[in-house]
């Protein structure tokens, strides 16, 4: 069964100091990872979307990456707006529906 | 353009109660999608169409949820017999075409009594 964890569950860091979120996951024929934020109260917001391993992806603060078994997504000199839930999805091959993980939520404080 | 909406932003209703979610996809967008997501929660998939037929249903917990996309493009999630435990958001997202990158909408909440 295709799954999808997520760690930490979360975060809390100091404005400026860097992070990475990481998303594991076991799939049978990767289609797409998906890197999403979610601010309280509101639909997931999409960032990247990543195909293959050693791709990469960049916006403003933010970078993903993606291994043959996880994602990261790196969060340089994070600002108090970068507080949220960023979560991690996937399609899997043979199937159109989207697993998720739990997500990370985080905290970045002045 | 607009994006994904989703009415009511709210939804309360007493145990037992049948209701309607509605969703209204980004114009042009063949696939559509219901997830549900419980507090703390990553989102649950529900039920995926693609044009007007369900492709995918597998993700419905049980018979008192249905979909229906008449059209090709606004979708209506339905819940008969209404239970507590069927409180949550219901989100509703589309996308291009399969496999492409989904955008959700806001969200209704339910809230079963």
């Amino acid at each position: 069964e295709d799954q999808v964890t997520q760690s930490p569950e979360a975060l809390r860091l100091q404005e400026g100091e860097s992070s990475s979120l990481n998303c594991s996951y076991t799939v049978s024929g990767l289609r797409g990872l998906f890197w999403y934020r979610q601010d309280p109260g509101k639909g997931p917001e999409f960032l990247f979307t990543l195909y293959s391993a050693g791709e990469e992806k960049e916006k403003e603060r933010l970078k993903a990456t993606l291994t043959k078994k996880e994602s990261f997504l790196h969060i340089t000199a994070p600002k108090p707006e970068d507080s949220a839930t960023y979560l991690c999805a996937l399609y899997s091959g043979g199937y159109q529906k989207v697993t998720f993980g739990t997500g990370t939520k985080l905290q970045v404080i002045p | 353009g607009a994006g994904v909406s989703q009415t009511p932003s709210n939804k309360v209703t007493e145990k037992g109660k049948y209701v309607e979610l509605r969703c209204d996809p980004i114009s042009g967008h063949t696939a559509l999608y219901w997830y549900r997501q419980s507090l703390g929660q990553g989102p649950e998939f529900l039920i995926y169409f693609q044009g007007t037929g369900a492709a995918d249903d597998s993700g419905l917990p049980n018979d008192r949820f249905f979909a229906v996309r008449p059209e090709g493009s606004v979708s209506t999630l339905k819940i008969q017999r209404t239970e507590r435990g069927d409180s949550a958001v219901y989100l509703c997202a589309s996308s291009k075409g399969l496999a492409d990158t989904q955008y959700f909408g806001p969200g209704t909440r339910l809230t079963v009594l």
